[in-house]
Parts: C-alpha cells; structure tokens; sequence
C-alpha cells in the first residue's frame, strides 16, 4: 500500500514567517512521530503521537514548534516565527501499534525547509 | 542520556570491497538497534533491525551486523561493496517511549 506521505517536499520561508507542515501517514498506523534533521546530521526526535494524543513532545525546540493530530491520522507541525536555524528537514514516521519493542518506523520523504 | 555514534563520516570504497560501518550506543537497557539507509533523493528505509535472540543480523540487499552488548557496538557489514550501495547510513537506537536515537550518519560511496 501507500506509504508515508509529506508535504509540501519543499519550502521557503521569510524568517518571521508562520509555516505548517503535513503528514499522511500509512493507513491505520497508530503512532506517529516527527523528528528534524539538520545538514550533516541524522535525524532527532521531536515529538510523539499515539492516535490524537501527544504523548511525547520533549523534542520540541521551543513554543514555536507545535504539532497537531486531531483526528488520529494526519498530522501538522507547525512552526511560528521562523528562525534561520528552523532550516533543516522535518522527517515523519509511522508504526503500526503501540510502540512495541518489535515496530519499524516507516518514514516519509521529508520536507526541506530553508528559512531566509 | 541515550546516544549513537558513528565514527565513520564518510566511506570511499571500490566496488568489490568489503564495508564495515561502526556504531556504538549509550544505553543501560535492553536494546533495539537498526540500520536505515537513505539512497540518494529517496527516503529512510530500514536495512536490518535486532530485538533479541541470534546477535548476528541479516537483512536486505546481504547487509547484516552483529550486535556486541559487551563492546555496546551494532557495526554494519557487507563482504562484496556495488556502485548501487552508494548512500547515508544511520545507526539508531530505540529510546525511552519509542523515539528513535540516531548517529549523524555515514555517507559511503562506492567507486565504479
């Protein structure tokens, strides 16, 4: 089947800027995180979804980062004010269940956000 | 705090080659470690991952790696490199609630 999608694949923004950034992530697939991934680094957890519930948002880099699942399958991260050190790529990922110790995470193609 | 490192940044091999890429972990608990692989303009994808049992891991395209708890090291190996293994590699460890931990990644190209 599909598997994770992301967008926009793409985005610039004006440092000051608000930007949202989608997740549709497998069918039926409970969890779902984001993590970012800076130039040269690998990717670090930002926060955590279990249908609605966030259950986990201690990656969040500040109160501008905010994440939304309101129906249990697409997500939105948000990020108010965008700062230069905001660019890098917003990775998503789901797993089936429950984090149980034997789930993959199947990730998205990422969307690359350059703030200027 | 829990983390990975990965000493190798960047890997140039030929093809034919044999690889080994090294990954070490802080983590005090029971562990799951995995590979992904990010070839060029595609997203993660998982290469092998271990839970428990046979510390020796297979997983696609002939990867495997072998899980030493008493060395806390989780090295990707493939004996025979090709041009198509060109790509980033990240170790990783599953944390605290399900997050996974990532090193900063090899990048590995394979010379024709």
């Amino acid at each position: 089947g599909a598997g994770v999608s992301q967008s926009p694949r793409y985005k610039v923004a004006k440092r000051g800027q608000d930007v949202a950034l989608r997740c549709d992530p497998i069918s039926g697939h409970v969890s779902l995180f984001w993590y970012q991934q800076a130039l040269g680094q690998g990717p670090e957890f930002l926060t955590y979804f279990q249908n609605e519930a966030q259950l986990d948002k201690s990656g969040l880099p500040s109160d501008r980062f905010f994440a939304e699942r309101p129906e249990g399958s697409v997500s939105t991260l948000k990020i108010q004010r965008t700062q230069q050190e905001d660019s890098a790529v917003y990775l998503c990922a789901s797993n089936a269940e429950k984090v149980r110790s034997t789930d993959t995470q199947y990730f998205g193609p990422g969307t690359r956000l350059t703030v200027l | 705090a829990q983390s990975v490192s990965q000493h190798n940044h960047h890997v140039i091999l030929s093809e034919a080659a044999s690889l080994e890429l090294g990954c070490n972990y802080s983590y005090g608990g029971t562990v799951n470690l995995f590979w992904y692989v990010q070839y060029p303009g595609q997203h993660l994808q998982l290469l092998l991952k271990y839970f428990s049992g046979d510390p020796l891991v297979k997983g696609i395209k002939g990867f495997e790696a072998e899980f030493i708890k008493s060395k806390f090291s989780f090295n990707l190996r493939k004996p025979s490199v090709q041009w198509s293994d060109t790509a980033e590699y990240f170790c990783a460890v599953k944390g605290v609630g399900g997050k996974l931990i990532f090193g900063q990644g090899t990048e590995l190209s394979v010379k024709p």
